[in-house]
């Protein structure tokens, strides 16, 4: 079955410092992967996305995230946070024409 | 840009009454889905839907819940008899192409049983 797990609950930063939100998975095909960001009272936004090509993928607002195939990993960075980046960051997991996987979610909290 | 969308945005019941909750997919979209976060707590998959049929649903989608595409725009679950577990943020979510698999997010309806 599949599943995801995000290793960090809580993360607290001050602005500007650099952000790296870990994200692995079980799943024993071909998968999709992808970031959700969901802001304070909003709705789930797509970050980025990976399907296939290069590991590096950027996404929207600066955040890129890097697929390591050998590690299951889909790990989510960002250089320099902003206090406008505090909300929850979701990993999610799709295989060819399966449904979403969600992982538990990392509530970032950046402080100004 | 076109976006998905859901009504209402908040939904207050009584526990045993019955519950409709409304999204309009992407119009052409093809695939569509609900899903819940219950407060604190993961997104979880409740169902898919296509071509006018339930695709694939989870353990949490019992007898209690239903859904229905009644027109060509509007995508609709109900809960029957509601309790206080149902309380959670409800999803819904649509794909233009099942493989293609990105999933395009509403707003969500939150529902308070009480």
């Amino acid at each position: 079955a599949q599943s995801v797990s995000q290793h960090n609950h809580h993360v607290i930063l001050s602005e500007a410092a650099s952000l790296e939100l870990g994200c692995n998975y079980s799943y024993g095909g071909t998968v999709n992967l992808f970031w959700y960001v969901q802001y304070p009272g909003q709705h789930l936004q797509l970050l980025l996305k990976y399907f296939s090509g290069d590991p590096l993928v950027k996404g929207i607002k600066g955040f890129e995230a890097e697929f390591i195939k050998s590690k299951f990993s889909f790990n989510l960075r960002k250089p320099s946070v902003q206090w406008s980046d505090t909300a929850e960051y979701f990993c999610a997991v799709g295989g060819y024409g399966q449904n979403f996987v969600f992982g538990p979610g990392t509530r970032l909290s950046v402080l100004p | 840009e076109p976006e998905v969308t859901q009504t209402p945005s908040h939904q207050v019941t009584q526990m045993g009454q019955e519950v409709i909750l409304r999204c309009v997919p992407i119009s052409n979209h093809l695939y569509f889905y609900w899903y819940r976060q219950i407060l604190g707590q993961k997104v979880e998959f409740l169902v898919s839907f296509y071509n006018n049929e339930i695709s694939e649903k989870s353990e949490i989608f019992d007898d209690q819940f239903s859904v229905e595409r009644p027109d060509g725009s509007n995508f609709t679950l109900k809960i029957r008899s509601t309790k206080l577990e149902d309380s959670a943020m409800y999803f819904c979510a649509s794909s233009p192409d099942r493989a293609y698999n990105e999933q395009f997010f509403g707003p969500g309806t939150r529902l308070t049983v009480l």
